[in-house]
């Protein structure tokens, strides 16, 4: 088992670009979330899915878009990147009710 | 809203000490809890987790209790080691979500 991977690592964006964070799962778990992780704020619920095909918001979901097309993939999306979304970023998975499991991060710098 | 707050802070003990994290919740409709550790630059490694219906749970040198009605949650770390310093995180779940305290950085001295 791989568990929960994520790529890239690390990312540098000028403002305005767009870009695509992948996250993947092997465990079959039907849930999956995107965190934001800023010094002094603590990790933050971007989006969360709770099976293929449904997604919804969390705490900070503005300028960020999600899908969820396979049990495995759950992608993040920036639309229009911004200095504001300088951190790091963490995809986490789990059954319902279990122990949720995340990944390595991805490093983000917009400049 | 739903928030978490940990105490301390940061924590700095000698080797061998036994030692409590606090983790203190607004909302007692919480689904569960689970305990995190991070060391520096890598992601979340899960520690316990404890259901709502449940009042402990215990790993090896750790034991964490849960008090719905109070809003509290406590991590006891037993005869601390330096390997066990690193940032230990706090959540509760509530519907679908995790809602984080800010952490407890704990340094162990040898």
């Amino acid at each position: 088992n791989a568990g929960v991977t994520q790529t890239p690592k690390f990312q540098v964006l000028k403002t305005g670009q767009s870009m695509t964070l992948q996250c993947a799962q092997d465990m079959n778990h039907e849930y999956m979330s995107w965190y934001r992780q800023d010094p002094g704020m603590g990790l933050r619920l971007i989006h969360y899915s709770v099976g293929a095909g449904i997604t919804d918001q969390g705490e900070v979901p503005n300028g960020y878009n999600v899908s969820r097309s396979t049990t495995e993939d759950f992608p993040l999306r920036l639309l229009s990147a911004a200095p504001s979304q300088t951190s790091v970023y963490f995809c986490a998975s789990s059954y319902r009710g279990y122990e949720q499991y995340f990944g390595p991060g991805t490093r983000l710098t917009v400049t | 809203k739903q928030e978490v707050t940990q105490i301390p802070a940061a924590l700095s003990v000698p080797e061998g000490e036994n030692l409590v994290l606090n983790c203190s919740f607004t909302d007692s409709a919480i689904y569960n809890l689970q305990w995190f550790r991070q060391d520096p630059g890598k992601g979340l490694t899960s520690l316990l987790l404890i259901q709502s219906s449940q009042r402990e749970q215990t790993s090896g040198r750790l034991n964490a209790s849960l008090d719905k009605s109070s809003g509290r949650s406590t991590l006891y770390i037993a005869a601390s080691q330096p390997g066990d310093s690193a940032t230990y995180l706090c959540a509760m779940e509530y519907g679908n979500k995790l809602v984080f305290g800010a952490g407890t950085i704990l340094r162990v001295k040898s």
